[in-house]
């Protein structure tokens, strides 16, 4: 089946610090992989996104690089703002089918 | 503006008194989406829709209806609300050709109380 594993939160960092979110993946066929971000009371905005192996998805100073050989896809940022404070999903699509998938979420607070 | 809008925006409500979550795109995409929002469980979807008068079931159907008679429209209805379905909806639409790599685009939410 398809499901998506990523970090406990929530993450506290202080401001310029480096972040990674860890995001796993088990899928059928080959998944196109998302990372959204949901700021307080908003929906859920699309942050990047890869559609194959080695693919490398990059907005904002975020990055995640497509990895089938760990089914993994972390998000990465080298130095975090105040305003990268949001809940972050890892969320999956199969090429074998119309649903997506998305992770249980992970809350990141940045400290000045 | 390109958008979805989902109405109500907070809404408290009884035990088995039907309601409806109204959702809009104007973007004229194809696939529409419902999902559910939980503490410690992310999102999990409810129903989709590929198009008008095509719907499928998600993850998490139960106890929730869908239609889809325009193609801007994709209503939820849940015909007797239980508390276990106090949560935090969103509905999402997308275009379905591939070139736009699936990126779906959200609602603000509905944050519903069932007591």
């Amino acid at each position: 089946g398809n499901s998506v594993t990523q970090m406990e939160g929530p993450v506290t960092l202080s401001e310029e610090a480096f972040l990674t979110i860890n995001c796993t993946y088990t899928a059928t066929g080959y998944p196109s992989l998302f990372w959204y971000v949901q700021y307080p009371g908003e929906g859920l905005q699309l942050l990047l996104k890869a559609t194959k192996a080695d693919d490398k998805g990059s907005n904002k100073g975020f990055e995640a690089t497509y990895r089938k050989e760990t089914t993994s896809f972390h998000l990465e940022k080298g130095s975090v703002q105040v305003s990268d404070s949001a809940v972050y999903f890892c969320a999956l699509k199969s090429n074998t089918g119309n649903q997506f998938y998305f992770g249980t979420g992970t809350s990141l607070t940045v400290i000045p | 503006e390109a958008q979805v809008t989902q109405n109500p925006r907070y809404l408290i409500t009884v035990t088995g008194k039907k309601l409806t979550v109204t959702c809009s795109q104007n973007m004229n995409h194809e696939y529409m989406s419902w999902y559910r929002q939980d503490p410690g469980l992310g999102l999990r979807q409810i129903y989709y829709s590929m198009n008008v008068e095509v719907t499928d079931k998600g993850d998490v159907p139960e106890g929730y209806k869908v239609s889809r008679k325009e193609k801007r429209n994709f209503p939820l209805i849940l015909e007797s609300p239980s508390p276990n379905q106090t949560s935090l909806y969103f509905c999402a639409s997308r275009p379905t050709d591939s070139k736009f790599s699936y990126e779906q685009y959200f609602g603000p939410g509905t944050r519903l109380t069932v007591t």
